[in-house]
């Protein structure tokens, strides 16, 4: 069975400073991988995704994720991270040809200090 | 275009009582998804309707249910509660329901079970 793994419940970073949130996940082809943030209250909001080509991936609000599949790893980093950035962030996988029943890591909280 | 609405946004309930939580998508959308968000478990995708058909199913016990009306709008009863059912019951919605297809969640209604 797919499984996403996010290995740090909690994250934090001054503004400014630069972010990675770790993903990895497990699974026999590469599936169709996402990231998604929720801010407190809110529902879940899509960052970027990844099905196939380019394995650096632009999303909104200024992130990027990384796709390695020696790593079988799906990165997201920030150059610079705003107050705002501030939220629950998960990875989520879903097998390719499928219907979208993703599977989702159990989330990063990131703090951001002034 | 309006999001994702889900009602009520709050809702406290007994053990024992059944309760029926609203979602209506997006104008358009013919996939609903339902997740269930716990800080335990993390997200768990309940099950997923299409044009008023259940085409998806999670591993929830058949106190979960739902359906889907012909205008997309979907519906989703727990019945017999129990304390463990406490949790944040989110909404997604896509126009055909695959991956490719970006989900949109709505606010979530948060269920307290006493």
């Amino acid at each position: 069975a797919q499984s996403v793994t996010q290995p740090d419940i909690h994250i934090t970073v001054s503004e400014g400073a630069s972010l990675e949130l770790r993903c990895n996940y497990s699974y026999g082809a590469t599936p169709y991988l996402f990231w998604y943030v929720q801010s407190p209250g809110q529902g879940l909001q899509l960052l970027l995704k990844y099905f196939s080509g380019d394995t650096l991936v632009q999303g909104i609000k200024g992130f990027e994720a990384e796709f390695k599949r020696s790593q079988s790893s799906f990165n997201l980093r920030k150059p610079s991270v705003h107050w705002s950035d501030a939220a629950e962030y998960f990875c989520a996988v879903d097998p390719p040809g499928g219907s979208y029943i993703p599977t989702f890591g159990r989330g990063t909280s990131l703090i951001v200090h002034p | 275009k309006a999001g994702v609405t889900q009602t009520p946004r709050y809702l406290i309930k007994t053990r024992g009582q059944q309760v029926t939580l609203s979602c209506s998508p997006i104008s358009g959308h013919r996939s609903v998804s339902w997740y269930q968000q716990t800080p335990g478990q993390g997200l768990q995708f309940l099950f997923e309707y299409f044009s008023e058909t259940q085409r998806n199913k999670g591993n929830f016990p058949g106190r979960f249910s739902g359906r889907q009306f012909s205008n997309s709008r979907s519906e989703m009863n727990v019945s017999t509660l129990e304390l463990g059912d406490s949790a944040l019951y989110l909404c997604a919605s896509s126009l055909i329901g695959t991956a490719n297809n970006e989900q949109f969640f709505g606010p979530g209604t948060r269920l307290t079970v006493l």
